[in-house]
Parts: C-alpha cells; structure tokens; sequence
C-alpha cells in the first residue's frame, strides 16, 4: 500500500531558489527515506532519517520529520538545473519486515 | 564495480506470453525487492526476500512469480495471468532495513 503522499505533485522554480518537498503517511514507522529518480532510471537514495530524530542534513539536503503529525520534508537550497528530477518519499513501517512504501513523487523542474 | 544490474532494459511481451525479467546483485545484500511503477506513479511492491530460498509477496503479487535460489539474483516471471503488466520493473536490494540500492529498471511492454 502507498503510505507516503508527497506534495505538491509538481514544483518549478528556477535555479538558485530552494525547493521544498512534504510528505504525509499513516502509520507508526522506524525511519523515513527519500529517494530521487531521473526520468526513465533507478531510484536513488538521498537520506533517511529515524524515527527518534527531528532533522538530518546532508551537503544542500535538509530533511525534517514530524512524528506526531505524520509528515517529513525535504529542502533542497540553492537548486541546479541537474537537481530536476523526481523524488519520493518512502517509508518503513513498525512490523511490515524490509519492506518500504512509497509515495507517488513530487516532480521537480529546476530552470537555468 | 559493485552494484546491481538488470536485463533486459526493454522487453516486448505478447499476450498470453510469460517473460522473465532478470536483477543479479554483487553488494553482498541479504534482502532483495521488486517493484512496479506506473507512469506518474510511485513504487509498489511485487515481491521481496529477506534471505535465500525465502520470498514474501508484496502488494501486488497476482500474476507475477519469483525464485531465490541464489543470493545474487531474484528473477522476476510476469505471468499470463498478470492482465496489465506494461510498466517499468525496478530491481533493489539491501543489507536489511533501511536504504536501498536500485537497479536501472526494465521496461516492460505488451505487443
């Protein structure tokens, strides 16, 4: 089942501006990941953050995660042109094994 | 050159036909996923193992049938009976919980 909902399912902005992605799910979970994906590739991992942290950074990354109200998000600053991409927000569920639920994606445009 | 790959890139399948899609991994992980994504879609979950000659079905198994008779590989059969399997096929794997490593994906389409 899809957990995670991002928003908004699309974003431009033009490079330099920050971009920032939120995401929502339903259940208890042990961490949050987000993953990018370029048109037509594999998914690739960005950050995860555990249940017990509040925010994480990573170079221009910055992701936060709010238990009690069931939602992360991601901040990416200064954008690039090379940032346009998907990026999805996944979730592991307290009890559900290895497996991770995604989110559909925001849409990410970054014009020079 | 660790990673995980998958063959072929495209596949064209007909009707009635069943095809089996190929992910090997060299990253030494015990956990092994594949994934379905439609267009404007996100991820869901076909079927996962978390250890060799063990597999567990995920959202979306009807249709699809897997083995893992290797650590390095668990191959992926569509199945006749999977009625609308045109779709992007994405391979992945871990140590266990947490980040996943992704493979490039295959894209499936039927004739």
């Amino acid at each position: 089942s899809q957990q995670g909902e991002e928003d908004p399912q699309a974003l431009s902005i033009q490079e330099g501006e920050n971009a920032t992605m939120n995401c929502s799910y339903k259940t208890s979970i042990n961490n949050l990941q987000w993953y990018r994906q370029n048109s037509g590739r594999g998914l690739v991992h960005l950050i995860l953050i555990r249940s017990n942290e509040r925010e994480k950074h990573s170079g221009r990354l910055r992701v936060t995660l709010d238990t009690s109200k069931k939602s992360s998000s991601l901040l990416i600053t200064a954008s690039r042109a090379a940032d346009t991409a998907s990026y999805f927000c996944a979730t592991d569920a307290v009890n559900s094994g290895y497996a991770l639920n995604f989110g559909k994606g925001t849409s990410l445009l970054v014009t020079p | 050159d660790g990673g995980i790959t998958q063959s072929p890139k495209y596949l064209f399948r007909k009707e009635g036909q069943n095809v089996t899609l190929s992910c090997e991994q060299n990253l030494n992980h015990d956990a092994m996923y594949w994934y379905r994504q439609d267009p404007g879609q996100g991820l869901r979950l076909i079927y996962y193992s978390q250890i060799v000659n063990d597999f567990q079905k995920g959202d979306i198994a009807e249709g699809y049938s897997v083995s893992r008779e290797k650590k390095e590989s668990f191959p992926l059969t569509v199945t006749s009976a999977q009625k609308n399997p045109t779709a992007f096929y994405l391979c992945a794997s871990s140590s266990g919980k947490g980040k996943q490593f992704f493979g490039p994906g295959t894209r499936l389409t039927v004739l």
